[in-house]
């Protein structure tokens, strides 16, 4: 059983704006800043697009975007395209010095 | 660039042993740790533990551990990791990532390729 609660599954029309929660703790997403998101296509390594709840890596399109409340953390995408379509992962720092991963959210670009 | 390149895909019998390199280029090796991640089939990727690769402590997710280790070969800036008696369940893409931040179980800036371990008699 995951640790962070994360829906299966979401979709969304090219264009179109999703967003995918990623539900915690106090002893996790809600005591800490360092939530981060994953993208992960089938076959291939994960990407980091948001770490420390907000800040995207260099090269991460401005299309992602992260925030946070309490204990729920989200990952918006803007402006979907054909290729977001992946799996997406949210992971927090734990007390204990654990990281801990949601579940995953499958994205469908109809 | 930074790479983090992994050994090649394993078949093991239950009970046996698998180690699985991930060999690092293109950075300090001493100045970022490194996090192995696991992807059962079908599954979410679950968080094994970390190394650092500056004085190789180790901190490991309890059910692994006593089954787990983690080591750094600083001379070859190459990690390495560990699983001992093998059973069905420890079928996974392992996957090796680099922590962002130096001694912060923040981020993982960089994955290697992954690594298909197969536990089957």
């Amino acid at each position: 059983q995951p640790a962070l609660t994360q829906p299966a599954s979401v979709s969304g029309s090219p264009g179109q704006s999703i967003t995918i929660s990623c539900t915690g703790t106090s002893s996790d997403v809600g005591g800490y800043n360092y939530v981060s998101w994953y993208q992960h296509h089938p076959g291939k390594a994960p990407k980091l697009i948001i770490f420390e709840v907000t800040n995207r890596p260099s090269g991460v399109s401005n299309r992602f975007s992260g925030s946070k409340s309490g204990n729920t953390a989200s990952l918006t995408i803007s402006g979907l395209q054909a290729d977001d379509e992946a799996d997406y992962y949210c992971s927090s720092y734990a007390t204990g010095s654990i990281l801990v991963f949601g579940g995953g959210t499958k994205l469908t670009v109809l | 660039q930074v790479q983090l390149v992994q050994s090649g895909a394993e078949v093991k019998k239950p009970g046996a042993s698998v180690m699985v390199s991930c060999k690092t280029s293109g950075y300090t090796f001493i100045n970022h740790g490194i996090s192995w991640v696991r992807q059962a089939p079908g599954q979410g990727l679950e968080w094994m533990g970390w190394t650092s690769a500056y004085n190789g402590n180790t901190h490991y997710v309890q059910k692994l551990r006593g089954r787990v280790t983690m080591t750094t070969d600083t001379s070859t800036s190459t990690a390495y990791m560990e699983l001992r008696s093998l059973t069905s369940d420890d079928t996974a893409v392992y996957y090796c990532a680099r922590l962002a931040v130096a001694g912060s179980l923040d981020a993982f800036d960089i994955w290697g390729q992954g690594t298909m371990v197969t536990v089957s008699s």
